[in-house]
């Protein structure tokens, strides 16, 4: 049963489309995070919510909006697709030390957007 | 603000060699300090994590990180290197504001 799982696992599109990707976890954690990986493989922290409240919003256009329904799916949704979107997206989960936890991330397999 | 440096991008060992990778980090408390590695196509997975108590941790695949708090170190050792273990290594920084950061990475590969 995967901790984490995000879908699709591939996504290649047009320029100018818009694209969402879904992620959910089964680990009851509080606080759930997208990721994104570029081409030289730096990890970089986009967005992170805990029990469904944005709290960590980093310099992101705003044409990448996320949604958490509830504290269990986080969900990535891209407008107007550029080239310089084409990466992989990580979804994470983590129950932070403020929450009693350790912060540890457990991260799903990626989402390789490829935009055309 | 908290910072990761991985100052190797690349190395390679031949198998069965010894390994190590750095890590330094900068923040102004005890962080915690997490490896992570992620093989090819695959997300990143936990190999070994440090809170507080003994500086030298055990994680799995027979790795191993000391923290040097003496100079914000934080790194990862190996004494017998498998090929299976050719791979992308990440040191990450966890503050109590609950953000990890991540260093830049770096590419382990294995020569037979």
């Amino acid at each position: 049963d995967t901790a984490v799982s995000q879908t699709p696992k591939y996504l290649v599109t047009q320029m100018g489309n818009d694209k969402s990707i879904k992620c959910e976890q089964n680990l009851g954690h509080d606080t759930m995070y997208w990721y994104k990986q570029d081409s030289k493989k730096f990890l970089k922290i986009m967005f992170s919510y805990n029990n469904k409240e944005l709290i960590i919003n980093e310099t992101v256009p705003n044409r990448f909006s996320p949604k958490s329904p509830d504290k269990a799916h986080l969900n990535l949704h891209i407008n107007s697709l550029e080239l310089g979107d084409s990466a992989v997206y990580f979804c994470a989960s983590s129950q932070d030390r403020v929450q009693g936890g350790s912060g540890e991330l457990f991260f799903g397999e990626g989402s390789r957007l490829t935009v055309l | 603000a908290q910072s990761v440096t991985q100052p190797d991008i690349h190395i390679t060992v031949s198998e069965g060699a010894s390994l190590e990778l750095r890590c330094n980090y900068s923040y102004g408390a005890t962080p915690y300090l997490f490896w992570y590695v992620q093989s090819p196509g695959q997300g990143l997975q936990l190999l070994l994590k440090y809170f507080s108590g003994d500086t030298l941790v055990q994680g799995i695949k027979g790795f191993e990180a000391e923290f040097k708090r003496s100079q914000s170190s934080f790194n990862l050792r190996k004494p017998s290197v498998h090929w299976s273990d050719a791979a992308e290594y990440f040191c990450a920084c966890n503050t109590n504001a609950g953000k990890s950061t991540f260093g830049d990475g770096t590419t382990l590969t294995v020569k037979p």
